[in-house]
């Protein structure tokens, strides 16, 4: 059974870009929840979807931004980068909405803003 | 919102030793405390987890303990090996259902010395 999938592993994008996270459920899992790892903060929520429709958000500004597909695979945006917003970037899928213990992370998407 | 701390940030200890990991929260209405590991360069995987209606939970050389009146709960690992290097995170959820969301401590990087 495949894990959650997450491409692309690494990105370098100039300040002022945008960028584009892909995100694969494992198989039968319908929501997606997103995090954003830094060193000294942690995992940080960023927002959650199941079935194509945003269900959480976190204390993230604007320019964060996420949607899910009819196949539960999810995308999140984040539009004119700064420095700051280099992370690691988690998803996680479980089967059902909200937190039930069923999360499983994918390996991530290291974004290098320059 | 939940708050979630962990104390300390770094542990290190001796191989053979025993290592506690401590957290407190901040919402009484979170009932469920999962603790994830993450190695270098790897995903976060859940290792252990404890629901507000139990004490104590053991697993092998891990068991987490949680004190509701005191909103802490703790990871205690046994007989230390250096594979259990790598960064712990604590979280908390409200798991009622749909709207439930995780929220993280910011993580403890425990060394076992060899």
């Amino acid at each position: 059974k495949a894990g959650v999938t997450q491409t692309p592993r690494y990105l370098i994008k100039t300040r002022g870009q945008q960028v584009t996270l892909s995100c694969s459920p494992i198989s039968g899992h319908r929501s997606v929840s997103w995090y954003q790892q830094t060193p000294g903060q942690g995992l940080q929520f960023l927002f959650e979807y199941f079935s194509e429709t945003q269900r959480n958000k976190g204390n993230f500004p604007g320019r964060f931004s996420g949607r899910q597909f009819s196949n539960s695979r999810s995308e999140m945006n984040v539009s004119t980068l700064e420095l700051g917003d280099s992370a690691l970037y988690l998803c996680a899928s479980s089967l059902r909405a909200g937190y039930d213990g069923g999360y499983t992370f994918g390996s991530g998407t290291r974004l290098t803003v320059v | 919102g939940e708050n979630v701390e962990q104390h300390p940030s770094t542990l290190s200890v001796q191989e053979g030793d025993s290592a506690v990991i401590k957290c407190t929260y901040s919402d009484s209405a979170s009932n469920y405390f999962p603790w994830y590991k993450q190695e270098l360069g790897k995903r976060p995987q859940l290792i252990i987890d404890i629901r507000s209606n139990v004490g104590e939970k053991k697993d092998q050389r891990i068991a987490v303990t949680l004190n509701k009146t005191a909103k802490h709960f703790s990871l205690h690992i046994t007989e230390t090996q250096p594979e259990d290097s790598a960064v712990y995170f604590c979280a908390a959820s409200i798991n009622t259902g749909a709207n439930s969301k995780l929220t993280f401590g910011k993580g403890i990087t425990l060394s076992v010395r060899p």
